[in-house]
């Protein structure tokens, strides 16, 4: 297993942005992808976006307008950015990485995030 | 945006029974498709990608078949471990991934 943390408030308020950073270990973050995926309460999984380690994205179109992924490949971490959240938000949001696009191998834990005032 | 319909929703069976779960596509997805097994409080785990073969350390009693727009994920002897909510998964047509709505094996 390929441990990953998220980080990043649990709790965000209506019309702000959401963010949360993942820290990658064991495996080097170059020639992988790394993707954010999330579940919310009661749903399904719902594939948000991925980055290359080269810095190549690509967005769920559902959200494509709200979502930003980024990467520091010297902190070994990628971030996720959601802007103008809403109840319908609020989720658990895994940070997951493969060594291709087609799959997810490893999974961080989830957080809850909750988008509330 | 390719659309994956599984079925049951909720599978009741007993540990030793043999579980199958189905996945159907909205279009072809070819042999694209991942299993995925969700237990509560856990992160999902990868049991079967490219249809059919079994992501490392994955138990021989999980397997999977199928292609096209209709795959199979069979469970041959149900352990009290394996009792989760299972999810496919198609990589085909991309963006974006799509899941599936899962199946729960509960305990009958």
């Amino acid at each position: 297993q390929v441990p990953l943390q998220e980080s990043g408030p649990r709790l965000v308020k209506p019309s702000e942005t959401l963010s949360l950073t993942c820290s990658v270990s064991g495996v080097f973050i170059s020639d992988h992808y790394w993707s954010w995926i999330r579940q919310s309460p009661g749903k399904g999984l719902e594939w948000i976006g991925h980055i290359y380690y080269d810095g190549t994205t690509n967005y769920n179109p559902s959200l494509k307008s709200r979502v930003a992924i980024s990467i520091d490949t010297s902190k070994n971490q990628f971030s996720l950015n959601l802007s103008s959240v809403t109840a319908a938000d609020t989720a658990v949001y895994y940070c997951v990485g493969a060594p291709n696009e087609y799959y997810f191998d490893y999974w961080g834990q989830g957080p809850l995030v909750t988008v509330s005032s | 945006e390719v659309v994956l319909t599984q079925s049951p929703a909720t599978l009741s069976l007993s540990p030793g029974e043999r579980a199958t779960l189905s996945c159907r596509a909205s279009q072809s997805v070819y042999t694209c498709l991942a299993w995925y097994q969700l237990k509560p409080g856990q992160s999902p785990r990868l049991l079967i990608y490219q249809a059919s073969t079994r992501a490392t350390g994955i138990p021989a009693r999980f397997s999977g078949s199928g292609s096209g727009t209709d795959f199979t994920l069979t469970i041959s002897s149900l352990e009290p471990d394996d009792f989760a909510v299972y999810y496919c998964q198609q990589c085909a047509n991309r963006p974006p991934a799509t899941f599936g709505g899962g199946t729960k094996v509960e305990i009958k």
